[in-house]
């Protein structure tokens, strides 16, 4: 079974801290993303990326950066957290051409 | 541009059918169906393609009009494990490009 994991399924910080989502996936995926979700906005891509080193901007990419050194591995790093990221941040891999997406559990991220 | 889904919520009895419908401003040439219970991550269920192939669960039914740019999600004879929130993805030419999902239609369906 294919698996994606993040690192943290609930996380408390501080405004101004920066904050680092870690997404591992199992199954040699070549593409990787970041979703965050919101009530009533339903699923909005940060960031994607394609292959190693590699990373494309979304629909929402301000405030976030990413990073993927590895290609199991998908970072997402808020670089100094604000309140209005306060969200659920869903990670997510796929082989690539016609398939399916196979999502991560969610980290849900407040930030006070 | 996200896609509309529609309606936003529904409530259904054990047993009812329900059609939920997706529909971009944009010509397609994929649509993607995902379900996602309270708490989970969202789970695959139907991906409908450009010319008329579909990969997906045989249990779930869909339909894709290429020309009006929509596509619709059966759910016949609902069971309580239908519950949950549903969500279009589309994409607009095929190789990489992601998905652009929808707001989600919330269904719940009671004994």
């Amino acid at each position: 079974d294919v698996k994606v994991t993040q690192s943290s399924r609930y996380l408390v910080k501080r405004t101004g801290e920066k904050v680092f989502l870690e997404c591992v996936q199992d199954m040699d995926h070549e593409n990787m993303f970041w979703y965050r979700q919101d009530p009533g906005l339903g699923l909005r891509l940060i960031y994607f990326s394609y292959d190693v080193k590699m990373k494309e901007k979304g629909d929402i990419p301000e405030g976030y950066s990413v990073s993927r050194e590895k290609k199991e591995r998908f970072s997402l790093i808020l670089e100094s957290a604000s309140t209005n990221q306060t969200s659920m941040y869903l990670c997510a891999s796929n082989p690539g051409g016609d398939n399916e997406q196979f999502f991560g559990p969610g980290t849900r991220l407040t930030v006070l | 541009q996200q896609p509309v889904q529609s309606p936003q919520a529904v409530i259904l009895r054990e047993g009812e059918d329900a059609v939920i419908n997706c529909s971009s401003s944009k010509a397609l040439y994929s649509v993607h169906w995902y379900r996602q219970k309270h708490g989970e991550a969202p789970v695959f269920l139907m991906i409908l393609l450009k010319g008329g192939e579909q990969k997906g669960h045989d249990k779930i039914s869909a339909s894709f009009n290429e020309k009006k740019q929509q596509s619709s999600l059966y759910l016949t004879a609902s069971q309580l494990s239908y519950s949950g929130t549903y969500f279009c993805g589309t994409e607009s030419r095929s190789g990489n490009t992601p998905l652009v999902f929808g707001k989600g239609t919330r269904l719940s369906v009671i004994a």
